[in-house]
């Protein structure tokens, strides 16, 4: 199975400033998609950001753009301008594009906007 | 609107009860999934089906139980084998299996009373 890992269990940020959340990974396939995904207090999952492991160009959504460096398997999630509804877990999760069975997921980065 | 629908938000277990939780989509996706999160273990897999009919054990399935009679549809149940229930159960989707994202639903947290 992959593995995800996310070493930091929580992070803060002050309002109006960058952010980034790490991730790492493990796999020995070369076709996948990784994904960002936000958990705020309501529990539902959100999709942030998606990328696709044959693309070179780094994905971005608005305010939220990840530094993905596959020769070192990690998958950084960059928030500029944090807002305070930006408060949440983030978790990163895996998907192979070859067997696709399931998204493993990381434990989670719990994310403290400071007003 | 589209989306994924969780019932109920809240359910409680009585000890040696079966209980069934609910998760409809109409995304028209292939692939569906459940998943349980608990504090500090992000999600871990229950069961996933690719499509109608089928349907294939994750890598915490003992205690659980799930059908596929409906694409629409993906109930799991949480049967008394299952010795520690007590967690946050989410549903999620993907257009197909081995492509898409996955989308969830809002969540049932379940409780054995």
């Amino acid at each position: 199975a992959q593995t995800v890992t996310q070493s930091q269990p929580e992070m803060s940020v002050q309002e109006a400033e960058t952010v980034t959340l790490s991730c790492t990974y493990d796999t020995s396939e070369s076709d996948y998609y990784l994904f960002w995904y936000k958990q705020p207090p309501s529990r539902q999952m959100i999709l942030v950001i998606r990328q696709e492991a044959y693309k070179q160009q780094n994905a971005t959504e608005n305010r939220f753009s990840v530094n993905f460096q596959k020769a070192a398997k990690s998958f950084s999630l960059k928030i500029s301008d944090s807002q305070l509804g930006d408060a949440a877990m983030y978790f990163c999760a895996y998907r192979s594009a070859n067997t696709g069975n399931q998204f493993y997921f990381g434990t989670g980065t719990s994310l403290t906007v400071i007003p | 609107d589209g989306g994924i629908t969780q019932s109920p938000k809240y359910l409680f277990r009585k000890e040696g009860q079966n209980v069934t939780l609910s998760c409809e989509q109409n995304l028209n996706h292939d692939a569906m999934y459940w998943y349980r999160q608990d504090p500090g273990q992000g999600l871990r897999l229950i069961y996933y089906s690719q499509i109608v009919n089928d349907f294939q054990k994750g890598d915490i399935a003992e205690g659980y139980s799930v059908s596929r009679e409906k694409k629409e549809s993906f109930p799991l149940t949480v049967t008394s084998a299952q010795k520690n229930p007590t967690a946050f159960y989410l549903c999620a989707s993907s257009i197909g299996f081995r492509t898409g994202s996955a989308f969830f639903g809002q969540g049932t947290r379940l409780t054995v009373v």
